[in-house]
């Protein structure tokens, strides 16, 4: 079964500097998601994604984060300035056109040191 | 504002037995989905079920059922015949009001973690 996969598994990195987290979502899946957890904290969304533009953004999500999908497979999620308070599990999830369940990947451990 | 509720922090099971989750929600939209999410201690985010609110019978798949309760706001999920991997954090989501380009985010509770014991 086709799954969404994520890279690194984990990032560690200093504070201030830039990360970009890959996905590799289903490829017949047309929308795609960013959620970060807290270690020990419920799932929060972050962004929704399709055709190439934001769908809906969190408060969360300020100046600092971007995503884009540049080569029409992978879709990153980029933190320009990581801050300690970025440390967290980040999730890509993607969903087929006309369905309503997402698709998690395994997620990326960002540590910011 | 839509919201999910988890009121089970922690939860043991025997081995064998069946074991309810339970989840409430709050929503004003007619149209909502309901999901359950099991997070093992390696941290990916594994599908089990859904119900979405016009379906007529509750969801099932395999072991796993989800005993939904619209009058009551609540969708819990129920394990039969637990087996010592189901130990996990198990989270209810539900998605949220369909943006007009077709995405839509989900919200989730504050998860349920299950140790079954041997």
């Amino acid at each position: 079964e086709p799954e969404v996969t994520q890279t690194p598994s984990h990032q560690v990195t200093q504070m201030g500097q830039e990360v970009i987290l890959r996905c590799v979502p289903i490829s017949n899946h047309l929308y795609f998601y960013w959620y970060r957890q807290i270690l020990g904290q419920k799932v929060e969304f972050l962004v929704s994604f399709y055709n190439n533009e934001i769908s809906e953004k969190s408060e969360i999500f300020d100046d600092q984060f971007s995503v884009e999908r540049p080569d029409g497979s992978n879709f990153t999620l980029k933190i320009r300035s990581t801050k300690l308070e970025d440390s967290a599990m980040y999730f890509c999830a993607a969903q087929r056109n006309g369905a309503d369940t997402q698709y998690f990947g395994p997620g990326t451990r960002l540590t910011v040191l | 504002a839509q919201k999910i509720t988890q009121t089970q922090p922690g939860m043991f099971v025997q081995e064998k037995e069946a074991v309810t989750l339970d989840c409430t929600y709050d929503t004003s939209d007619p149209s909502y989905g309901l999901f359950w999410y099991k997070q093992p201690s390696s941290g990916e985010m594994i599908f089990l079920i859904y119900q979405g609110s016009y379906d007529q019978q509750n969801a099932t798949e395999g072991r796993y059922s989800l005993n939904f309760q619209k009058a009551r706001k609540s969708a819990n999920l129920v394990i039969s015949a637990s087996q010592l991997g189901d130990s996990a954090m198990y989270f209810c989501a539900m998605r949220e009001t369909r943006t007009t380009s077709g995405t839509y985010k989900y919200i989730f509770g504050t998860g349920t973690r299950l140790k079954v014991l041997a």
